[in-house]
């Protein structure tokens, strides 16, 4: 089982539409979690982070985090055509020999189409 | 300006050869991490930080070698030993306090084997 995986792709949504990016991750000790985005040939820039249970909205972006399912989730209201990128799921570990070990999942492609 | 400045931005190694990629940055920041990105592909941590003269090895470490000798410096060695070096490298940093974890990346590295 790998430890972040996400939702496959590629995710074809229309423009104002509500885009929906999930991941799941395999270690209970994990209490960071955060998604980024990454430009064709350009470095992943973070969009949110979350590390409690429950929502976290920031604009057209909510994050959604569940523990108990180990379940992360980014929903993106109103997609713009500028949304078209790769979405990359990440997960820190807080606990053990692999404290602060950051693992991201394989990343699911986001196109809005106009 | 803080950030996190990855040199060179394009290099391309002979075959045998080792090859030293650069990340510095002025963040204050404890953790580095070294990704590599395939096409198509999210990102693999080779090796991580969390503090100086002392690293771990992420999920595919073999082929590469790192030193921590300082707070700002996080250089990764591609050695002859990593049978498929190509790809894009990505340098990042942050806090090591995991409730304050965001990590931030370099503009990358893109190794060509010729």
């Amino acid at each position: 089982q790998k430890e972040v995986e996400q939702n496959s792709g590629p995710l074809s949504v229309p423009e104002g539409a509500i885009a929906s990016l999930n991941c799941t991750y395999s270690d209970r000790g994990s209490q960071s979690f955060f998604w980024y985005r990454q430009y064709s040939g350009k470095s992943p820039e973070l969009i949110m982070f979350i590390y409690s249970n429950g929502d976290k909205e920031d604009g057209r972006f909510t994050a959604q985090l569940n523990k108990a399912s180990q379940y992360v989730s980014l929903l993106i209201r109103d997609s713009q055509p500028s949304d078209s990128a790769t979405y990359l799921c990440a997960v820190r570990t807080a606990g053990g020999t692999s404290y602060g070990k950051l693992t991201f999942g394989q990343g699911t492609i986001l196109t809005v189409h106009p | 300006d803080g950030g996190i400045t990855q040199s060179p931005k394009y290099l391309f190694r002979k075959e045998g050869q080792n090859v030293t990629l650069s990340c510095e940055q002025n963040l204050n920041h404890d953790a580095m991490y070294w990704y590599r990105q395939d096409p198509g592909q999210g990102l693999r941590l080779i090796y991580y930080s969390q503090i100086v003269n002392d690293f771990q090895k992420g999920d595919i470490a073999e082929g590469y070698s790192v030193s921590r000798e300082k707070k700002e410096s996080f250089p990764l060695t591609v050695t002859s030993a990593q049978k498929n070096p190509t790809a894009f490298y990505l340098c990042a940093s942050s806090l090591r306090d995991i409730g304050r974890a965001e990590a931030f990346f370099g503009q990358g590295t893109r190794l060509t084997v010729v």
